[in-house]
């Protein structure tokens, strides 16, 4: 079944704590996407991927990492995670190297940070 | 900084009943995608709309995209509660994606 998976889905952690959320695509997808929901400010992008060893900043990279190793895995890279990255985090990734077309989203990790 | 309104941001009616929510900017875009977003679960796309003016269908969905792509509508008729969702648009702008806010939907049967 072609998807993208995230992990772990649930996760409570304390400020500093370094912490890591997978992400994994089996479509063979260039583009790949970390986007975070806020209640009442939609979908905000953080970091994306064109293609392996390619990463750029979106509009809410700040305290974030993340590295393109592999074309099939994305992970995001929190290093000393603070109060207010709490949020609903997703990973998406796209056939093509362009964010325009379609998406295709995991099912979403909700972080919260104390 | 371009912005993508959604409106309403909540919207609960009856099974069987009409409804419209809108999605509009002052920017312009080049092609507007709606995607539904089910509880505990990533958006799915909906629809891509590329022309000014286009109307597509999705059963009893209907999407529009505004004559001079500023603003789009998703229309459902006769709603149903598997129609519950949170509703997102997201316009393309040069090589951006601009995302609204979405319209959270309930149904009740």
């Amino acid at each position: 079944e072609a998807q993208v998976t995230q992990n772990p889905r649930y996760l409570i952690t304390v400020t500093g704590k370094k912490l890591t959320v997978t992400c994994s695509q089996n479509m063979n997808h260039e583009y790949m996407s970390w986007y975070r929901q806020d209640p009442g400010l939609g979908l905000r992008q953080i970091y994306y991927s064109m293609n392996v060893e390619v990463t750029d900043k979106g509009d809410v990279p700040e305290g974030y990492k993340v590295s393109r190793k592999e074309k099939r895995n994305f992970p995001l890279i929190l290093e000393s995670p603070s109060p207010n990255q709490t949020s609903l985090y997703f990973c998406a990734s796209s056939g093509t190297r362009e964010a325009f077309r379609e998406q295709f989203f995991g099912p979403g990790t909700r972080l919260t940070v104390l | 900084t371009q912005l993508l309104e959604q409106s309403p941001q909540f919207l609960s009616i009856q099974e069987g009943e009409n409804l419209t929510v809108y999605c509009n900017s002052s920017s312009v875009f080049s092609s507007l995608q709606w995607y539904r977003q089910e509880p505990g679960e990533g958006p799915v796309l909906l629809v891509t709309v590329v022309t000014g003016g286009e109307v597509k269908k999705l059963k009893r969905l209907t999407f529009q995209f505004g004559d001079a792509r500023k603003d789009s509508s998703l229309h459902i008729t006769a709603a149903q509660p598997g129609d519950t969702g949170l509703y997102l648009c997201a316009g393309r702008s040069n090589y951006q994606l601009i995302w609204g806010a979405g319209t959270k939907l309930i149904i009740k049967p």
